[in-house]
């Protein structure tokens, strides 16, 4: 596709339950990243991956959390026994290469509610 | 810690006048420096950026950053404010070395409101 795409766009949980969001990303770019962004708050950093390896996970809050990226590409982002503290918006971006001036693109965000 | 402060969570301005919004960062080593912006549901845009070269960097839809290595500063200003400029900003920063895999570190963000 000419962006990044995730989806759902919205999705409403009860507490307790798995939620899976997935990122399809720019097609070629082998870097890809995953935030959070919590209501009035910036964007934390998640996970980054390179090609299907995730050499920086250092972003996870905790072991509910996972994510993996198939063929270079789709990348899913796993919550287990979601909390309420879970609702935020989760933001994918790609970039052609891990660099430090190259741009990354934002997808528009799964808002993830947690009732 | 690499840190990013955004002064202002609010600003409001009125249709044509300055918008300035404030970024300081953190660092021993000037970081490479973004400001993105993130209109109602969509994702977050590149506005500019400064990795080298020319302190003073343009970007889309006239903004424009200025780098201040002395005043750790890379606030974003726009001459004239127009009411599609309405919209939440982000300043962002990647650390300067060769291990940097391009994660950003984000302010805070700005809500931009513009007056008619």
């Amino acid at each position: 596709g000419a962006g990044v795409s995730q989806s759902p766009s919205n999705k409403v949980t009860e507490k307790g339950k798995d939620v899976e969001l997935r990122c399809d990303p720019i097609s070629g770019h082998t870097a890809l990243y995953w935030y959070r962004q919590r209501l009035g708050q910036g964007l934390e950093f998640l996970i980054y991956f390179q090609g299907n390896s995730a050499p920086d996970k250092s972003g996870l809050p905790s072991d509910r959390f996972s994510a993996e990226r198939t063929g270079e590409s789709v990348s899913t982002l796993t919550i287990q026994r979601t909390q309420q503290e879970d609702s935020a918006v989760y933001l994918c971006a790609s970039s052609p290469q891990a660099a430090m001036n190259t741009e990354a693109f934002f997808g528009q965000g799964t808002r993830l509610t947690v009732v | 810690a690499q840190s990013v402060t955004q002064l202002g969570s609010h600003v409001s301005v009125s249709e044509g006048a300055l918008v300035l919004l404030r970024c300081n960062y953190s660092s021993s080593v000037p970081p490479y420096l973004f400001w993105y912006v993130q209109y109602p549901n969509q994702g977050l845009q590149l506005l500019l950026k400064y990795t080298t070269g020319a302190t003073l960097v343009k970007g889309i839809n006239g903004f424009e950053a200025e780098f201040k290595k002395s005043e750790t500063s890379f606030h974003l200003t726009k001459p004239s404010a127009h009411m599609s400029d309405a919209a939440e900003y982000f300043c962002a920063v990647t650390p300067r070395r060769s291990s940097n895999t391009g994660k950003l570190i984000f302010g805070q963000g700005t809500t931009l409101q513009v007056k008619p």
